[in-house]
């Protein structure tokens, strides 16, 4: 079975220059999730979809970043315009959604930005 | 608000010593708690979780970890090294929100095995 697809897995572009990512994630799994991470740094919480409905926001700054997953399987993550600092990697997650149990997580390969 | 301290961003082993590696929590309920292995342009692998039951979990390629309730740790180790785990292991708390759960990770200890 597949798992968890990203796209690109690299990219160098200059600041002010928007950028999308892209997940799909493995099949079945209704919940995604995008992580960010720094350089040094464990991933950090983006944004958290159940199904096509972004149920935890409160990490992503709303004000260059946007997210999506139309019919609650694919989902692609945009930055306009970037900024130096948002140089990263970008981890995308996929799980079944279990409810009263862990649900286990599996991360896709990453997508490397860097910005000039 | 949960978090997690990873004491140590490097550690360098040689190959077939001891592997530990550190992890302390702090969680104002019951943790969920977790090590994840990353290799070079690789995701995040589970190696092992603690959610109920037995404190000592056994994971994946020989790792294992206690969760010590009292010390608020979840070390991990390894009797013996190998080449093959040169990564980097990040350890996690679980959050449970709703229907999933909402990891956060700490900031990851490099492993090196040298010969």
């Amino acid at each position: 079975e597949a798992g968890v697809v990203q796209s690109p897995r690299y990219k160098i572009i200059e600041k002010k220059q928007p950028v999308a990512f892209w997940c799909n994630p493995i099949s079945g799994h209704n919940t995604l999730y995008w992580y960010r991470q720094n350089l040094g740094q464990g991933p950090e919480l983006l944004i958290r979809y159940e199904n096509e409905e972004a149920v935890d926001d409160s990490q992503l700054p709303k004000d260059r970043f946007s997210a999506e997953r139309l019919k609650g399987v694919d989902s692609t993550l945009k930055i306009q315009p970037a900024e130096l600092g948002d140089s990263a990697v970008y981890l995308c997650a996929s799980s079944m959604g279990l409810a009263g149990s862990w649900d286990e997580q599996f991360f896709g390969p990453g997508t490397r930005l860097t910005v000039l | 608000a949960q978090s997690v301290t990873q004491l140590g961003s490097h550690v360098s082993v040689s190959e077939g010593a001891l592997v530990l590696l550190r992890c302390n929590y702090s969680s104002s309920v019951p943790p969920y708690l977790f090590w994840y292995v990353q290799y070079p342009n690789q995701g995040l692998q589970l190696l092992l979780k603690y959610t109920t039951g037995a404190t000592l979990v056994k994971g994946i390629n020989g790792f294992e970890a206690e969760f010590k309730k009292s010390e608020t740790s979840f070390h991990l180790t390894k009797p013996s090294a190998h080449m093959s785990d040169a990564a980097e292991y990040f350890c996690a708390v679980a959050d449970r929100t709703g229907t999933a759960s909402k990891l956060t990770f700490g900031t990851g200890t490099r492993l090196q095995v040298t010969l």
